[in-house]
């Protein structure tokens, strides 16, 4: 069964640091997420893809993330510098298309010390 | 924007009981409501879902009831098992874009 990868599954890193993480959806799957899941909370939306195109990244802290869909295929999610309140969990889902059932990657656990 | 409000936080249930986990939402307009499952260190994987044409949907153990005019929907799961022990996740989209808003988290526990 196709899943959707997702690497590092953890980075350790320090504050003003740079890090990225990376997404590789399943394949057909147009429409790609990226989710924040703080420890004993639910996953919160950074940003959705349509193919290569941004359609949501109000939630997004552009200071310092920013993501990309170059090939609307695989994505990269950057942060620079890290700060120690992004230590969280991010997590990566895919669907068909905007209206269809999303499925998750394993996700990434960033610890920012 | 949407808010989803999930209760209880916590619940532990002893196996072969049922379980009930309810979630409100904010947005009138809101019309998809997914309801996931993460285990320890796993990915959250859809369990269910329902959408506002339609106020129960069920799928063996588990079943979902929907009420529009409250603003309320309820997952059920039947004769608990040790496995159904994780959190669960409810959610609900906002507007048309099917971006769901998630709920906090119970975490269920199931005692054999």
């Amino acid at each position: 069964e196709a899943e959707v990868a997702q690497s590092p599954r953890y980075k350790i890193t320090e504050k003003s640091q740079a890090v990225a993480f990376w997404c590789d959806p399943i394949s057909g799957h147009a429409t790609l997420y990226w989710y924040r899941q703080i420890l004993g909370q639910g996953p919160e939306l950074l940003v959705q893809f349509q193919d290569e195109s941004v359609v949501d990244d109000s939630q997004l802290p552009k200071d310092r993330f920013s993501a990309e869909r170059l090939k609307g295929v695989d994505s990269t999610l950057k942060i620079q510098p890290a700060e120690l309140g992004d230590s969280a969990m991010y997590l990566c889902a895919s669907s068909f298309g905007h209206a269809q059932t999303q499925y998750f990657g394993p996700g990434t656990r960033l610890l920012v010390l | 924007g949407e808010n989803v409000e999930q209760h209880p936080s916590t619940l532990s249930v002893q196996e072969g009981d049922s379980a009930v986990i309810k979630c409100t939402y904010s947005d009138s307009a809101s019309n998809y409501f997914p309801w996931y499952k993460q285990e320890l260190g796993k990915r959250p994987q859809l369990i269910i879902d329902i959408r506002s044409n339609v106020g129960e949907k069920k799928d063996q153990r588990i079943a979902v009831t929907l009420n529009k005019t409250a603003k309320h929907f309820s997952l059920h799961i039947t004769e608990t098992q040790p496995e159904d022990s994780a959190v669960y996740f409810c959610a609900a989209s906002y507007g048309g874009s099917y971006i769901p808003t998630f709920g906090r988290g119970t975490s269920l526990i199931v005692h054999p």
